[in-house]
């Protein structure tokens, strides 16, 4: 069936230090992913997307690597920043998107 | 302000009591989505418009929940003789085909 879940609920992290969140999902059909950022009292922020022809895409600061055959999406975030605490969601799209439960990144001073 | 627009930002009612949500879409964009988000959880579909069309609403949607989009632009999300369980953060999105989202910061409601 259609899930998209997230292996930690939380993530501590020192700041500069790179940060790796990940992220299964179960729907073999699924051709779009996306990592979408969440900070307090806002709503979901798009930071980097893929599509399932490709195994790796860079942003600013910013990795996702596509694992097709254990169905494994990761997000590297290098040099993590204050900035960066948020909750990271993976979510998967067709007509609309579906969200797993969402990562906690704590940045340590 | 060319985002997502979601009003109130906060709404505190009794149990029983009806509310009314209103979102302002990106003006170019012709799909508007609704979620919910309760602590802890990532956001929960709920129902999607293309233009004033309803194309799909989520078994999460009660009877009690009703939205609409009459003139395909701002849409509204009523809920009647609210819960408890109805406390939680509704987030609205709007796209144009082939291109991302844009959520609004979203409105709490407290159910008390």
């Amino acid at each position: 069936g259609e899930s998209v879940g997230l292996h930690l609920p939380t993530l501590s992290v020192q700041e500069g230090d790179n940060s790796i969140i990940n992220c299964a999902y179960s729907n073999s059909a699924s051709d779009y992913f996306i990592w979408y950022k969440q900070e307090s009292g806002k709503g979901p922020q798009f930071i980097i997307d893929i599509r399932s022809n490709m195994d790796k895409r860079q942003g600013q600061r910013v990795t996702v690597l596509l694992n097709k055959t254990v169905k494994h999406l990761s997000l590297q975030i290098a040099a993590t920043q204050p900035g960066d605490s948020a909750v990271y969601f993976c979510a998967e799209r067709d007509d609309k998107i579906i969200f797993g439960k969402g990562t906690r990144l704590h940045i340590l001073p | 302000d060319t985002g997502v627009s979601q009003d109130p930002r906060h709404k505190i009612t009794k149990r029983g009591q009806n509310v009314t949500f209103r979102c302002d879409p990106i003006s170019e964009h012709n799909r508007l989505y609704w979620y919910r988000q309760t602590l802890g959880q990532g956001p929960e579909f709920l129902t999607y418009f293309q233009n004033e069309a309803q194309l799909e609403k989520s078994r999460l949607l009660s009877d009690r929940f009703s939205a609409e989009r009459p003139k395909g632009s701002f849409s509204t999300l009523e809920i009647q003789r609210t819960e408890q369980g109805d406390s939680a953060m509704y987030l609205c999105a709007s796209r144009a085909a082939g291109d991302g989202y844009t959520f609004g910061s979203g409105t709490r409601l407290t159910v008390v």
